[in-house]
């Protein structure tokens, strides 16, 4: 059975500063989801990573996937206000399963 | 990529009744698929829904508790049957859009 951990799990920062949320999970796969949910909203997809060593970027975050490590990060540079929200990976696994993590909070404070 | 409108947007209901969520997709799609967020948690897929044939339950959902119909190729109904305070969630549908996973607006329910 897949599973999917990320962390931290709680994460209050400061405007400005540069940080990191890791996603582990511990069955092969090549496909990984990024996902932002803002209080009371549904999810918004922020990146897709199909393959071993994709890396994306929008804006302030940037995405990455290590399939033989099997690990994504996602990067915060100089965060803002705005991107307070609770982050999620998810995993694909099987036929079109999607396995989340438990989710990082994110809360940045000026 | 797909647009779902999923409705209702929230609901209060009392135990023992049954609420059911419908999901329309702006596009045909071959499966639709259920989840639910329990507060303060992540997303756990209840079962996936193709046009024709019966949903597939996750471990832990049965189809008595989670009935689903999915009469066409963009459009399908979650039941929550016989809720309980321990139903409160949020539901949510969710496509496969070929280029990542689509989620409709989410349902958010409470059982009193």
């Amino acid at each position: 059975e897949l599973k999917v951990e990320q962390n931290p799990l709680f994460l209050s920062m400061q405007e400005g500063k540069n940080y990191t949320i890791y996603c582990n999970y511990s069955t092969t796969s090549d496909r990984l989801y990024w996902y932002r949910q803002d209080p009371g909203k549904s999810l918004e997809s922020l990146f897709v990573l199909l393959s071993n060593g994709a890396v994306k970027q929008e804006g302030r975050l940037m995405a990455s996937l290590d399939t033989k490590a099997r690990l994504s990060t996602l990067h915060i540079t100089a965060a803002v206000h705005d991107l307070s929200a609770t982050y999620f990976c998810a995993v694909e696994w099987g036929a079109q399963k999607l396995v989340f993590g438990q989710g990082t909070r994110l809360t940045i404070n000026p | 990529s797909a647009v779902i409108s999923q409705k209702p947007s929230r609901d209060i209901c009392q135990r023992g009744t049954s609420l059911t969520i419908q999901c329309q997709v702006d596009s045909q799609v071959t499966m639709m698929f259920w989840y639910r967020q329990q507060p303060g948690q992540s997303l756990t897929l209840i079962a996936t829904a193709n046009q024709g044939s019966e949903a597939t339950y996750e471990s832990g959902f049965v189809i008595d508790k989670f009935p689903i119909s999915r009469p066409n190729l963009t459009f399908s109904t979650l039941t929550v049957s016989n809720m309980s305070p321990e139903d409160s969630s949020i539901y949510l549908c969710s496509v496969d859009t070929g280029y990542g996973y689509t989620f409709g607006s989410g349902t958010r329910l409470t059982v009193v």
